[in-house]
């Protein structure tokens, strides 16, 4: 059974950043049959995909336009675990963050989410 | 992007009703369609993927139709714990997008 256990602080200032693990359990993260994800949710903005990383023969990381310039999600094989950090916020990024699998078929995957983190909620105040 | 539309907001139904929830993707999305329900300080969780698959260990109450731009969710008996919010979502192209959710009440 994949277990995802997020963790980290869930106030944040403006300007800086926001920081969030994922550890997983029962799957790997550097297996070739998953990525591994970030979405937010809040009133404003509703569910929102955020990024992933995912492991082919290298590391790879996609994005979201509206997040591009300032996210990175970077894995850490040691823990088997993922990490969001997101520079830069203001208020806007005030959400619950979720991390989540996505189950990679035929060396596609398909952004289809079978095991999501507790969530996190994260205000952005001063 | 990809614009999901679904319909209606909120509902509200009895336990034993049969209930459909629609989705509406702004281009055709193929059968590139899943469904999650969400309950009050829980994540969402996947019911149905591909438009009509049914995840492991979601009831057979639970189904997807449809394909192209018009799809559905129907629950056929409903039960007290699906009283939740619904989601659809498109994985046909990027950025994937998400449906602004239904919420079924208990009337």
């Amino acid at each position: 059974q994949v277990q995802l256990q997020q963790s980290g602080p869930g106030l944040v200032k403006p300007s800086q950043t926001l920081s969030l693990t994922c550890a997983i359990s029962g799957d790997s993260v550097s297996s070739n049959s998953a990525a591994w994800n970030w979405i937010r949710q809040s009133p404003s903005r509703g569910l929102e995909w955020l990024g992933r990383t995912y492991y082919r023969s290298r590391w790879s990381s996609d994005y979201a336009v509206s997040v591009k310039s300032r996210i990175t999600i970077n894995p850490d094989t040691s823990k088997n675990q993922f990490s969001l950090q997101l520079n830069s916020v203001t208020p806007d990024d005030t959400a619950v963050y979720y991390c989540a699998r996505d189950h990679c078929s035929g060396g596609s995957c398909h952004w289809i989410f079978d095991y999501w983190g507790q969530g996190t909620l994260v205000t952005v105040s001063s | 992007d990809i614009q999901m539309t679904q319909s209606p907001s909120s509902l509200s139904a009895s336990v034993g009703d049969r209930v459909t929830i629609t989705c509406r993707a702004s281009q055709s999305i193929n059968n590139y369609l899943n469904w999650y329900q969400q309950k009050p300080g829980k994540a969402p969780n996947l019911l149905i993927y591909v438009a009509s698959t049914l995840q492991s260990g979601v009831p057979s109450r639970f189904s997807g139709s449809g394909s192209g731009t018009d799809f559905a969710l129907t629950i056929s008996s409903l039960q007290p714990e699906d009283f939740a919010t619904y989601y659809c979502q498109q994985s046909y192209r990027a950025p994937l997008t998400f449906g602004g959710g239904t919420k079924v009440e208990i009337k």
